[in-house]
């Protein structure tokens, strides 16, 4: 199936470990993005990637670091895990970084909580 | 900078019922709009995308309309039914970003 696939669905740990959030779309597209859903279920972007390369990085803590391999894969890494971090993270992709093209693919969500 | 509002924020009608749903936007210097449905718990799927070169797109008993010059566009939902409810998400793209409403929470009424 063509798709953003987000890992893992569900990720819950304390207060100070380090975690990563893996996504992979195979649907050709060069840019990529994290999206952070709050309490609210207010949706506000994080990063972008462009072919690898950070287009967007939107005022979040330093304790968060994309990393994108190659154009189909962007990683979420968050160091020292607080409260607040607990969301709902989606990665989306996109054909064209300036227009979005053919519009946004969004994956399944990973529903992160912090204990 | 760029803000999306959605009104109403929710909205309960019984099933049969047409209904449209509202979504305002400030800078009118946008790529494209578009409409996501998400269900409780679940992901975004897309529903439609209107460029910004166009007026309405369709898609089943789902019609977008687009006036970009007042900031507007609508989503109209034909003969709802059950499986409708849901949260619906207008989102504005430019500069390699969209910028999403909070979205209008529907339930349909059996």
């Amino acid at each position: 199936d063509t798709a953003v696939s987000q890992t893992p669905k569900y990720l819950v740990t304390q207060m100070g470990n380090d975690k990563s959030i893996k996504c992979e779309q195979n649907l050709g597209h060069d840019t990529m993005y994290w999206y952070k859903q709050d309490s609210k279920k207010f949706l506000k972007i994080m990063f972008s990637y462009n072919n690898k390369e950070l287009i967007i990085n939107e005022t979040v803590p330093n304790r968060f670091s994309p990393k994108s391999p190659d154009k189909a894969h962007l990683n979420l890494h968050i160091n020292s895990l607080e409260l607040g971090d607990s969301a709902v993270y989606f990665c989306a992709s996109s054909q064209g970084a300036w227009t979005g093209g053919g519009g946004y693919t969004f994956g399944s969500g990973t529903r992160l909580t912090v204990v | 900078k760029q803000e999306v509002t959605q009104i109403p924020a929710a909205l309960s009608v019984p099933e049969g019922e047409n209904l449209v749903l509202n979504c305002s936007f400030t800078d009118s210097a946008i790529y494209n709009l578009q409409w996501f449905r998400q269900d409780p718990g679940k992901g975004l799927t897309s529903l439609l995308l209107i460029q910004s070169s166009q007026r309405e797109q369709t898609s089943g008993r789902l019609n977008a309309s687009l006036d970009k010059s007042s900031g507007r566009s609508t989503l109209y939902i034909a003969a709802s039914q059950p499986g409708d409810s849901a949260t619906y998400l207008c989102a504005v793209n430019r500069d390699d970003k969209i910028i999403f409403g909070k979205g209008t929470r529907l339930h349909i009424l059996p």
